[in-house]
């Protein structure tokens, strides 16, 4: 049981550069989650989506972008990397809204 | 103003030391306050989610408590793998019930 997995693990990339981190889990839950974690501040929501084509913005949307085509998948794009965007991206899910949710292992990236 | 307070930021206890981790809350209408733990490296791993003042909840060494505007993780007998960043987040119709996060307390255990 895989559970959800996040994809690269470790990203370096450039300022202006595009990039996009991935998210998969097998539970089939319908809710997806991304969150960035910097020292101080916690966990803030990015994005989240309730179902296939269907997303919304979080706390800190700012320069992000995601989609959903499939259940299962949940990308979020950089579209110009700036260097306030290093972070550490968590990607999560849950069954329900408003029950708890499962985290992935997280996607260390830095924007030089 | 943090709308999620945890406290200490960090705590060291010698192992068997028994402690309570606090967080605390200032929006009404509470739906759900939730408690992590989090492993270096790692993503957050669900604990407990408590529901209502004077609900508790355990798991092994650990016990979470809720009272109207706040909840304590108290770590009996700690050892050293407890050692982690233990993070709560609230849910409530203010914020959309959508979760915020306090910004953890990092826990260390010395044997």
């Amino acid at each position: 049981d895989a559970g959800i997995t996040q994809s690269p693990r470790y990203k370096i990339t450039e300022t202006g550069r595009q990039v996009t981190l991935m998210c998969h889990q097998t539970w089939s839950h319908s809710y997806m989650f991304w969150y960035r974690q910097d020292l101080g501040h916690g966990l803030r929501l990015i994005y989240y989506s309730a179902a296939a084509d269907i997303t919304d913005k979080g706390e800190v949307p700012d320069g992000y972008v995601v989609s959903r085509s499939k259940t299962e998948n949940f990308p979020l794009t950089l579209e110009s990397a700036t260097r306030s965007q290093t972070s550490v991206y968590f990607c999560a899910s849950s069954e329900v809204w408003g029950r708890e949710q499962y985290f992935g292992p997280g996607t260390r990236l830095t924007v030089t | 103003e943090d709308q999620v307070t945890q406290s200490p930021e960090a705590l060291r206890l010698q192992e068997g030391e028994s402690s309570s981790l606090n967080c605390s809350y200032t929006v009404s209408g509470l739906r759900g306050l939730f408690w992590y733990r989090q492993d270096p490296g790692k993503g957050p791993e669900f604990l407990f989610t408590l529901y209502s003042a004077g609900e508790e909840k355990e798991k092994e060494r650990l016990k979470a408590t809720l009272t109207k505007k706040e909840s304590f993780l108290h770590i009996t007998a700690p050892k050293p793998e407890d050692s982690a960043t233990y993070l709560c987040a609230v849910q409530a119709p203010y914020y959309g019930n959508k979760l915020v996060f306090g910004a953890g307390t990092i826990l260390r255990v010395k044997s």
